[in-house]
């Protein structure tokens, strides 16, 4: 079964690095999305694209965080510099469109920053 | 505001019991609802979904009910698993705008054997 890929599972940094974080989404998916899931709550999207176009990144924090997915498949999320309040869990999730299809999620990367 | 809920944060039942979850939403231009089932330190599972021209949608030992007129939102799991335990979301969306998808705050499944 084919499933999204996400890279890494972990990653831990002092606040003021940078960190990125890789996704590749099911073959075939044009539509790819970025969550943040603080703990105890559901996740939030950062970002969504459209293969390789942005659909929505109203609610991205565009002075530290960036995301491409320059070839429309996979894509890399950054977060320069990395705060405190930045630790969460980092999903990507790919669907074949944007209306009634389904999103599947892959495992994330769960990021602390110290 | 716009936001999905759900009426319970936890929820205990034994082995063999039917669960019920519960989610309120509150927009009523949402015409799709899914539910997830999230593992500790997994992405979310795509459990079922259903579309708002249907008021109950069946699967494998899951049943989704939904009422629009009460903007309510249910899932059911049959003979309840210990494998079945994890935090469960439910999530709307307006499909015609494009936007994605909202979820709510999630209710944690215990199961007991």
């Amino acid at each position: 079964e084919a499933e999204v890929a996400q890279s890494p599972r972990y990653k831990i940094t002092e606040k003021s690095q940078a960190v990125a974080f890789w996704c590749d989404p099911i073959s075939g998916h044009a539509t790819l999305y970025w969550y943040r899931q603080i703990l105890g709550q559901g996740p939030e999207l950062l970002v969504q694209f459209q293969d390789e176009s942005v659909v929505d990144d109203s609610q991205l924090p565009k002075d530290r965080f960036s995301a491409e997915r320059l070839k429309g498949v996979d894509s890399t999320l950054k977060i320069q510099p990395a705060e405190l309040g930045d630790s969460a869990m980092y999903l990507c999730a790919s669907s074949w469109g944007t209306s009634m299809d389904t999103q599947y999620f892959g495992p994330g990367t769960r990021l602390t920053v110290l | 505001g716009e936001s999905v809920g759900l009426h319970l944060p936890t929820l205990s039942v034994q082995e063999g019991d039917n669960s019920i979850i519960n989610c309120a939403y509150s927009n009523s231009a949402s015409d799709y609802f899914i539910w997830y089932k999230q593992e500790s330190g997994k992405g979310p599972q795509f459990i079922i979904d259903i579309r708002s021209n249907m008021d109950k949608r069946q699967g494998q030992r899951v049943t989704v009910l939904l009422n629009k007129t009460v903007k309510h939102l249910s899932l059911q799991i049959a003979a309840t698993q210990p494998g079945d335990s994890a935090v469960y979301f439910c999530a709307e969306k307006v499909s015609q705008a494009g936007t994605a998808l909202i979820f709510g705050k999630g209710t944690t499944l215990s199961v007991s054997s």
